[in-house]
C-alpha cells in the first residue's frame, strides 16, 4: 500500500476548464508538497503547506489535516499547464505519489 | 540568483566506474536534498542536509552511494562502483526553511542529471 495516493492518474481537459487533482495520505506529516514536472523533465515546487489553503495565480492548494487529504485546483486551465503533478508528504521521511498526468487541449 | 545548479546534465558511464554528481544550492538555503527518479519507482528522496550536516540518509540505496556537503555552496553525490540499475535522473533541490510561510513555495529544484550506466 502506498502512503500517498493520487487521483486521477491521467486527466485530459479542454482549455478553460476547472481542474482538480486529489491526494490522500496515510501517515502523519509536517508538510505536504505539490510539484509540477514538465514534459522536458524539469521539476517546479508549486506549494508547500501544512494547513488551510494557498493560492498562487491560477493554482490553489488546500489541505485537510483531519481527513489526510489535499487537493490541487487549476482555474481557467491552459495548454501550458500540461504536466505531471506530484503530491509528496514529509515528516521524518518523504513519501511521493505516483503523479497525475494532465493534458490540456486547446 | 541562478537557481540550483547541477552538473553534469548528462552522464554516460560504464558499469564499475565511479560517478560524481554535483550540486550548487541557492545561496542562503539551509536545506539541500538529493532525489532520484526512475520510471519504475518514481521520485525517491536519497538524502538531505541541514546546514551542511546530513540529517537523513535512509533513502540511500546501498553503500555504493555517498553524499557530502563540504560547505554551504556545494554538494556531491558519488556512486562507486556504478551499476546499470543506477541509471536514473538525479535531482538536487534546496529550500530555505520547512515552515509554512506564505512566501515559501517549498523547494527549488535543479535541472537534474540524467545518468546512464551501460
Amino acid at each position: 500500500k502506498n502512503e500517498v495516493e493520487q487521483s486521477p492518474q491521467n486527466l485530459t481537459a479542454q482549455e478553460g476548464e476547472f481542474i482538480t487533482i486529489n491526494c490522500s495520505y496515510s501517515v502523519g506529516i509536517s508538510a505536504l508538497h505539490w510539484l509540477q514536472q514538465h514534459p522536458g523533465g524539469g521539476i517546479v515546487s508549486l506549494f508547500m503547506l501544512s494547513s488551510g489553503k494557498k493560492k498562487h495565480g491560477r493554482l490553489i492548494a488546500t489541505i485537510n489535516i483531519q481527513e489526510k487529504h489535499s487537493s490541487l485546483h487549476i482555474t481557467a486551465s491552459h495548454p501550458r499547464d500540461s504536466a505531471v503533478y506530484i503530491c509528496a508528504v514529509n515528516r521524518y521521511q518523504f513519501y511521493f505519489g505516483t503523479g497525475t498526468s494532465l493534458t490540456v487541449i486547446p | 540568483d541562478a537557481g540550483v545548479i547541477q552538473s553534469p546534465r548528462h552522464e554516460v558511464t560504464e558499469m564499475g566506474q565511479e560517478v560524481t554528481l554535483r550540486c550548487k544550492p541557492i545561496s542562503g538555503h539551509d536545506y539541500l536534498f538529493w532525489y532520484r527518479q526512475t520510471m519504475m519507482r518514481g521520485l525517491e528522496l536519497l538524502i538531505y542536509f541541514n546546514n551542511n550536516v546530513p540529517i537523513d540518509d535512509s533513502g540511500m540505496p546501498e553503500d555504493r552511494f555517498s553524499a557530502k556537503m563540504p560547505n554551504a555552496s556545494f554538494s556531491t553525490l558519488k556512486i562507486q562502483p556504478s551499476e546499470p540499475r543506477d541509471s536514473a535522473v538525479y535531482f538536487c533541490a534546496s529550500s530555505p526553511i520547512w515552515a509554512n510561510r506564505e512566501d515559501n513555495y517549498g523547494y527549488t529544484f535543479g535541472s537534474g542529471t540524467r545518468l546512464t550506466v551501460v
